[in-house]
C-alpha cells in the first residue's frame, strides 16, 4: 500500500511571497490532517478535512494560510503571503474512519521542508 | 494552562538496557492516549495506542502505560537497540465539541542508543 505522498520536499522562499504544498493521502483514507512542526516541537494540527469537509481550522492563521480538499481527495495547503516564523516542515497525514468519539491512527507523509528568507 | 511535557533532554542509554520515556499533561482529560515515532527528515510513525481505561498497553518490546490520576504516561522499550534511536512523540487525543478527535502534540523526546 503506498504511503501518504507530499511535495515538494523543500521549498525556500523569501517572505511576502507564496507557496503551496501538495499531499496525497493512502486511497481510501477518509480524514486528512495539515500539521505544522517548527524545529524542536511537535507537530501542530493547522486543518482537518472529512472527506472534502473541514472538521476544523481552529488553529489555521485565516488570514494567510488556505487550504482545500477537493473530491475529497487530494489537498493543497497555501501560504499567501509567508513570513519569516512560518518556516517549517508541513506535514500531511490521513486517517481511514471517522467515527464519532473515537480515535484512529494517522499516517504521516514525509513533509515539506519550507525556509523562509 | 494546558500543557504536554516531554523529557525535554535527550536520553543516552546502552545497548540491552530498557529505555523509559515520560509523558506529563495538565489541564487535558484525554480519552485515549497515542505515541509516534519520527527519524530526522522523515514524518511520525504510529506505535501504539491506549484508551483512557486501560492500564497498560503492550507490543513486543514496547510498553506503554497510562495514569489518568497522575496524568502522565510512560513508555518503555526493552532490550534497546541503536535502531530505536530516534524521537518519540506523545499525542493526547482529545475529544472536542462537534464529536471528533484531535492530537495534541509534546515536543518529544530523543532517545539515542549507544552500543
Amino acid at each position: 500500500e503506498a504511503g501518504v505522498a507530499q511535495s515538494p520536499r523543500y521549498k525556500i522562499i523569501e517572505k511576502r511571497q507564496s507557496v503551496a504544498f501538495w499531499c496525497n493521502p493512502i486511497s481510501g483514507h477518509a480524514t486528512l490532517y495539515w500539521y505544522q512542526q517548527i524545529l524542536g516541537q511537535g507537530p501542530k494540527l493547522l486543518i482537518q478535512f472529512q472527506n472534502n469537509g473541514v472538521v476544523d481550522d481552529s488553529q489555521l492563521p485565516k488570514d494567510r494560510f488556505s487550504a482545500e480538499r477537493l473530491k475529497g481527495v487530494d489537498s493543497t495547503l497555501k501560504i499567501q503571503p509567508a513570513k519569516l516564523e512560518d518556516s517549517a516542515v508541513y506535514l500531511c497525514a490521513s486517517s481511514l474512519l471517522w467515527r464519532k468519539g473515537h480515535s484512529d491512527t494517522q499516517y504521516f507523509g514525509p513533509g515539506t521542508r519550507l525556509t523562509v528568507l | 494552562s494546558q500543557k504536554i511535557e516531554q523529557n525535554s533532554e535527550a536520553l543516552n542509554i546502552q545497548e540491552g538496557k530498557t529505555a523509559t520515556l515520560t509523558c506529563n499533561y495538565t489541564n487535558y482529560s484525554p480519552a485515549y492516549l497515542q505515541w509516534y515515532r519520527q527519524d530526522p527528515g522523515r514524518g511520525p510513525v504510529f506505535l501504539l495506542l491506549i484508551r483512557e481505561n486501560e492500564k497498560e498497553k503492550r507490543k513486543e518490546r514496547l510498553k506503554v502505560t497510562f495514569d489518568t490520576t497522575l496524568k502522565q504516561s510512560l513508555f518503555h522499550i526493552t532490550a534497546s537497540q541503536p535502531a530505536d534511536s530516534a524521537t518519540y512523540l506523545c499525542a493526547l487525543d482529545i475529544l472536542f465539541s462537534g464529536g471528533y478527535n484531535k492530537l495534541i502534540f509534546g515536543a518529544g523526546t530523543r532517545l539515542a542508543v549507544h552500543p
